[in-house]
């Protein structure tokens, strides 16, 4: 089943503590993408990726890393946590290429990330 | 970036056609448009996207207007599970290779 996996689903944790939130696909795709979606703001991206090793910012990459050494997977790292990066997160996958934006972006099922 | 306009919110009656619409006015010839859904609690799932003529897949139909600076998601008949916020998404391959801009989406209940 073609699938965009998210650990963990929910995360409570505390200013500054580094964490990583992992996530991986399974359809051999290109580009990875990282969402953060809050009330009233709707859904922000936060970096890209256009395939292994090529990373860059989104919109909102304040506060965040991330890292594309295997295809299939884009974890996003919180180096210092605070609490304005509560937050739910998405990761989502798509193909690219001359009929990238001929095909549908998968997503997976969140993050919800509490920083108290 | 291109922009576009939906109404906050919609309601339909269950097993009835639901038509939601959403303007964009300065779409640029190499914009797709895209049409996703967020159902409660979960990610955004696909649900049709087009580019200048009307699609019909298993979820949905998607009619674009001729010039382009509209379109309108249809769902044949409404059913309680597609109760969710409905995004209708510019896809351009120009901006950030093609990211998902996502604005804030038409709420749409559905009636028993």
């Amino acid at each position: 089943e073609a699938q965009v996996t998210q650990n963990p689903r929910y995360l409570i944790t505390v200013t500054g503590k580094k964490l990583t939130v992992t996530c991986s696909q399974n359809m051999n795709h290109e580009y990875m993408s990282w969402y953060r979606q809050d009330p009233g703001l709707g859904l922000r991206q936060i970096y890209y990726s256009m395939n292994v090793e090529v990373t860059d910012k989104g919109d909102v990459p304040e506060g965040y890393k991330v890292s594309r050494k295997e295809k299939r997977n884009f974890p996003l790292i919180l180096e210092s946590p605070s609490p304005n990066q509560t937050s739910l997160y998405f990761c989502a996958s798509s193909l690219r290429g001359a009929s990238f934006m001929n095909t549908e972006a998968f997503f997976g099922q969140g993050t919800r990330l509490t920083v108290v | 970036d291109a922009k576009t306009t939906q109404p906050n919110s919609m309601e339909s009656n269950e097993e009835e056609p639901v038509h939601l619409p959403c303007n964009h006015s300065t779409i640029s010839g190499t914009d797709y448009i895209h049409w996703y859904r967020q159902l409660p609690s979960q990610g955004p799932e696909y649900v049709i996207h087009g580019l200048t003529s009307n699609v019909n897949n298993r979820m949905a139909s998607l009619a674009i207007a001729e010039d382009r600076k509209s379109s309108t998601l249809i769902l044949h008949r409404a059913t309680l599970r597609d109760a969710a916020v409905y995004y209708c998404i510019l896809r351009d391959l120009y901006n950030q290779g093609g990211k998902l801009i996502f604005g804030q989406g038409t709420e749409l209940s559905v009636k028993p």
